[in-house]
């Protein structure tokens, strides 16, 4: 079955950039997300890329894709306390489908 | 709009009782599903709606649970006979489909309910 994994933790230094991996084993995944989840909240939409896409771009966030590793990389540029949270990838095959996430990436951001 | 409501934020339950959660969508969104998610876990997905219809419930949905939206709006999640084991959040999302005029992809999330079983 599908299955998705992250590294655990992620320790930065504000005005850093940080670099969260995801890896997933389902070659169908078409669309590929990641999520932020701040304490006590449900989670957020951050960005999404389309599996025939390399990279996608917006504001401070660049999504990275290899699709023949399967591997996914989020980039945070000029990280923030406010960034401090614990952040998910997830796969689907369709869009609007079920989504497979993996357990998540808890980033600490020190001042 | 006001975003994914659910309800009640938390409940507290003895084993063996029934308990029901319900979702309110974003309004335009046909689609609208469940999650669970233990501590230091990704949401495990559940089953999910298009409009009034189940498309789709996890294999490993034990049968004490079953979820309804009849009027492909609100949804709401019963589970029966409940074990401490299914002491977890709840989570709610929706999401448009493709060519209901929106760009965006992938869930919009409530805030979860969060089930202590005692």
């Amino acid at each position: 079955g599908e299955d998705v994994e992250q590294s655990l933790f992620l320790s930065v230094r504000e005005g850093d950039s940080s670099v969260i991996n995801c890896t997933y084993t389902d070659s169908s995944s078409t669309y590929l997300y990641w999520y932020k989840q701040e304490p006590g909240a449900g989670l957020q939409l951050l960005t999404y890329i389309f599996s025939n896409m390399d990279m996608k771009q917006d504001q401070r966030l660049t999504v990275l894709l290899n699709k023949k590793d399967k591997h996914l990389s989020l980039r945070i540029a000029d990280t923030q306390t406010g960034d401090s949270a614990i952040y998910f990838c997830a796969e689907s095959v369709t869009n609007a489908g079920k989504s497979t996430f993996g357990d998540g990436t808890t980033l600490t951001v020190k001042p | 709009d006001t975003g994914v409501s659910q309800d009640p934020r938390h409940k507290i339950t003895k084993r063996g009782q029934n308990v029901t959660f319900r979702c309110d969508p974003i309004s335009e969104h046909n689609r609208l599903y469940w999650y669970r998610q233990t501590l230091g876990q990704g949401p495990e997905f559940l089953t999910y709606f298009q409009n009034e219809a189940q498309l789709e419930k996890s294999r490993l949905l034990s049968d004490r649970f079953s979820a309804e939206r009849p009027k492909g709006s609100f949804s709401t999640l019963e589970i029966q006979r409940t074990e401490q084991g299914d002491s977890a959040m709840y989570l709610c999302a929706s999401s448009p489909l493709t060519g209901q005029g929106v760009l965006n992809y992938g869930y919009t999330f409530g805030s979860g309910t969060r089930l202590t079983v005692v």
